[in-house]
């Protein structure tokens, strides 16, 4: 079955280490997206790829990175940086161009605790 | 891009339709607006999506106003697993933007 797919579910990550979270989509979508999902709110964009080898800063991209270099995966690392990692991260892709109507689809997310 | 403004929640009696408003008065001409809604821990759910025209599917309704400033999702017969949290998005070229959202509470 088509889908997005995102691991580990439940990630811990001791103060100081980076930590990287994994997007797998087979669904041939050409966008990708990551956002960050804190206790009540809303979802805020990380960052954001239209193609391979190309991405895009959100909101609340400082102490976070992330590579582009196959279509299906979108991997985000959490660096040390993050002043404060704790969060529901979710993983979201989208097919067709830029703009286009089509809608996105999730993954069911990945809940970092920083202990 | 523009913002969307929705009430932080709503009750809705099981069986009957739930109403959610969404304003998004800086919307663009081409940008569409969206709405996905969200179950506690899960990943947002599309549910449906529409330029000027109102559009139905089999999960709801959505009215825009022929102005495009606002619109309104419509679930017909809501029932206690339709309690989530809807989100009002209007799309822009690269990128959504999701706001707080509607916390829907359907009661038995």
């Amino acid at each position: 079955d088509g889908g997005i797919t995102q691991s580990p579910k439940y990630l811990f990550r001791k103060e100081g280490q980076n930590v990287t979270l994994s997007c797998e989509q087979n669904l041939n979508h050409d966008a990708m997206y990551w956002y960050r999902q804190d206790p009540g709110q809303g979802l805020r964009l990380i960052y954001y790829s239209q193609i391979v080898n190309d991405f895009q800063k959100g909101d609340i991209a400082e102490g976070y990175s992330v590579s582009r270099e196959k279509k299906e995966s979108f991997p985000l690392t959490v660096t040390s940086a993050q002043k404060n990692p704790t969060a529901f991260y979710l993983c979201a892709s989208k097919f067709g161009r830029p703009g286009s109507p089509t809608e996105a689809f999730f993954g069911q997310g990945t809940r970092l605790t920083v202990v | 891009d523009a913002k969307t403004t929705q009430p932080p929640s709503m009750d809705c009696a099981e069986g009957r339709a739930a109403n959610l408003p969404c304003n998004h008065s800086t919307i663009s001409g081409n940008e569409y607006v969206y709405w996905y809604r969200q179950i506690h821990s899960q990943g947002p759910q599309y549910i449906i999506h529409g330029l000027k025209n109102n559009e139905t599917n089999e999960m709801a309704s959505l009215i825009i106003t022929e102005d495009r400033k606002s619109s309104t999702l419509i679930l017909p017969h809501a029932t206690l697993r339709d309690t989530a949290v809807y989100y009002c998005i209007v799309q822009g070229y690269n990128k959504f933007y999701f706001g707080s959202g509607t916390k829907l509470n359907v009661k038995p």
